[in-house]
């Protein structure tokens, strides 16, 4: 399954299945990416980050492509679990402001079992 | 240790009172952040502190007042807030250098009435 925008949309996929959450960030001079994972009644919780001297990063069940001609950034996921429901944000770094950590506006990830 | 701990997890207070957030962290961050997460929405950044010092205050009304007494800890002192101030608040840190994540803490869920 693939979300695409800033509104908060909802992406549901089934248990198994890999899951791709789209972003699209605002600031052409940010140099440094991060998703976090948000679940109900917690904290941000950091998953994956991408310099912009990259444009692709593996981690655990996790991949981030980075697009800068485009101002894009995308998370996947594979093998979607139960345990992946969540809210997904990424957040970009504004280099020019300092320790300026600026969020995206999220999507939310279901995973039907 | 990688955790922000956050007091209270829950505050309710009427308009007229004063009451304080507090953070703390023991990872040797020395860049501490202040966030205002209303539902269904990402984090916003209010205030940023490195080194002790407020670096960024995101036009923040004068009614939330942000302290840093050392490396360890972050307070948000409230007074007179409004209704739509309810909101959770969620306090992070990093290392000052730049391209480093940012971690969170569980939040203190607000409710002004």
């Amino acid at each position: 399954g693939e979300s695409v925008g800033l509104h908060l949309p909802t992406l549901s996929v089934q248990e198994g299945d890999n899951s791709i959450i789209n972003c699209a960030y605002s600031n052409s001079a940010s140099d440094y990416f991060i998703w976090y994972k948000q679940e109900s009644g917690k904290g941000p919780q950091f998953i994956i980050d991408i310099r912009s001297n990259m444009d692709k990063r593996q981690g655990q069940r996790v991949t981030v492509l980075l697009n800068k001609t485009v101002k894009h950034l995308s998370l996947q996921i594979a093998a979607t679990q139960p345990g992946d429901s969540a809210v997904y944000f990424c957040a970009e770094n504004m280099r020019e402001y300092g320790n300026k950590l600026v969020f995206g506006a999220g999507t939310i990830l279901r995973v039907k079992s | 240790d990688t955790e922000v701990t956050q007091t209270p997890k829950h505050l309710v207070m009427g308009m007229t009172n004063k009451k304080s957030l507090k953070c703390e962290q023991h990872m040797g961050h020395r860049a501490m952040y202040w966030y205002k997460q209303k539902a269904k929405k990402p984090p916003e950044l209010m205030f940023v502190y490195s080194y002790e010092k407020l670096s960024i205050n995101e036009s923040v009304p004068s009614r939330f007042s942000p302290e840093c007494p050392n490396s360890s800890l972050l307070n948000l002192h409230l007074h007179a807030l409004q209704p739509e101030d309810s909101a959770l608040y969620l306090c992070a840190s990093s290392q000052v250098r730049m391209n480093t994540e940012a971690f969170f803490g569980q939040g203190t869920r607000l409710t002004v009435v």
